[in-house]
């Protein structure tokens, strides 16, 4: 078990509306990066933050956003959910070098 | 575009046997290769990982082998046990700016008695 954890486990809404989801790093880790995984899929980068700034960005539109806090914890929001924004939601923390610890995620499901 | 191809998709092992994952990547600029296990429910676990000026490393029952010229890596996992059923990924990293991952689309190994 990694130090990661995520809040809630799970989270149903409707399309349209808007969820914040939370992430706490393990201690000693200053940067924390969100994937989505789609149902048999491998996990996709959405983005990280390193010292509270955005510092890259995958492939995902302006309506997912994110906050890193000073303690290192974070938020993931997306706004306007549509279907297919059903998917596990991962957060990632880590020093700055490359390795990379999860946590268990939070499910989401957009009816 | 899928920067890291995995394969097989699926793949059942008899308690005791190897089994053996694939990964091939495109982007030359990769310089980070790690595998993690997924658990049913859970997040992915970081296994091993492995960086191109080694062509193998091994911790316990797992080995990663790397292949820089042919940009392919592969998992071993020796004396495979029923608990080692679970989902597998590679991924890739560049090691510049985000360091974000790049991922395999999973392998299911299935470890049967």
């Amino acid at each position: 078990e990694t130090g990661v954890t995520q809040s809630p486990t799970h989270l149903i809404k409707t399309r349209g509306q808007q969820v914040t989801l939370r992430c706490s790093s393990q201690s000693g880790h200053n940067t924390v990066s969100w994937y989505q995984q789609a149902l048999g899929q491998g996990p996709q980068f959405i983005f990280q933050y390193y010292r509270e700034e955005e510092n890259g960005r995958g492939n995902f539109p302006p309506r997912f956003s994110g906050l890193q806090f000073p303690n290192y914890s974070s938020e993931l929001n997306v706004n306007a959910l549509e279907l297919d924004d059903s998917a596990l939601y991962l957060c990632a923390t880590g020093t700055s070098q490359n390795e990379q610890f999860f946590g268990p995620g939070t499910r989401l499901t957009v009816l | 575009q899928q920067q890291v191809k995995q394969s097989p998709q699926s793949l059942i092992v008899q308690k005791g046997g190897i089994s053996i994952i694939n990964c091939a990547y495109e982007n030359t600029a990769f310089d980070y290769f790690p595998w993690y296990q997924q658990f049913p429910g859970k997040g992915p676990a970081l296994l091993i990982a492995i960086r191109p000026d080694v062509s193998e490393k091994k911790e316990g029952r797992f080995t990663i082998s790397f292949n820089k010229s042919a940009k392919q890596f592969s998992l071993h996992i020796m004396d495979s046990q029923p608990g080692d059923s679970a989902t597998y990924f590679c991924a890739a990293s560049d090691g510049a700016g985000s360091y974000q991952l790049t991922f395999g689309k999973g392998t299911k190994l299935s470890v049967i008695p």
